[in-house]
């Protein structure tokens, strides 16, 4: 049973232009949601995070969104750019982070020059 | 600055042998997880530290499977009589607490078990 779904294996998306990659999630008890990178070989990274007291959170050309009411979040790239391309998993816990993360199975994204 | 370290990156054992992965955290780092990502998959839970205790083994998928963190510090995760379906990449995290604060990964080591 996951609890935390990123229903889009892959996206392609032209540099420059905006990426939108979706989470959706089904434990209500949710309250701290992260977004991690991955490249190959190499462990996840940290990118940005949002309470549940919020309803967006803006980090340079990375902003994730919240809708608590769908369970769901996004995470926007503006402007996309080739070294964006990579592994991109969505995370979540219970108690202001007080729990283990569980993430989803993430979204390959590939920014095409 | 040092992020987390973990050893080996690469481990290839036969089935029936015992292994152990070894995971050190950012210094200053109180919380410690475990992780693994088999192919294809999200990454799966295993076991948390806070300090040298482990307030959650859920994920710990058998009894085979064993973890242990000293001085607050250095974890060893530990597999004994591999099978093949323990073949994964094994991620360590360290981050500040519990608490609102992101984790921190390692590299992984990824165990093949033939």
């Amino acid at each position: 049973d996951q609890q935390v779904k990123q229903n889009s294996p892959s996206l392609s998306v032209q540099e420059g232009r905006i990426s939108i990659l979706n989470c959706d999630y089904t434990n209500s008890m949710f309250d701290y949601f992260l977004w991690y990178k991955k490249y190959p070989a190499e462990g996840p990274t940290f990118l940005i995070s949002i309470s549940s007291i919020k309803d967006k959170n803006e980090d340079g050309r990375f902003t994730v969104f919240l809708n608590k009411s769908a369970k769901h979040l996004s995470l926007h790239i503006v402007p996309s750019q080739p070294g964006d391309s990579a592994v991109y998993f969505c995370a979540a816990s219970e108690g202001g982070g007080n729990t283990p993360l569980v993430f989803g199975k993430g979204t390959r994204l590939s920014v095409i020059a | 600055g040092a992020g987390v370290s973990q050893s080996p990156s690469n481990k290839v054992t036969e089935k029936g042998k015992d292994v152990e992965l070894r995971c050190d955290p950012i210094s200053g780092h109180t919380a410690l997880y475990w992780y693994r990502q088999s192919l294809g998959q999200g990454l799966e839970f295993l076991i948390y530290f806070q300090g040298n205790s482990a307030p959650d083994k859920s994920g710990l998928p058998s009894d085979r499977f064993s973890a242990e963190r000293t001085g607050g510090s250095v974890s060893t995760l530990t597999i004994q009589r591999t099978q093949q379906e323990d073949s994964a990449v094994y991620l360590c995290a360290s981050s500040r607490g519990t608490g609102p604060y992101p984790l921190h990964f390692g590299n992984g080591t990824r165990l093949t078990v033939t």
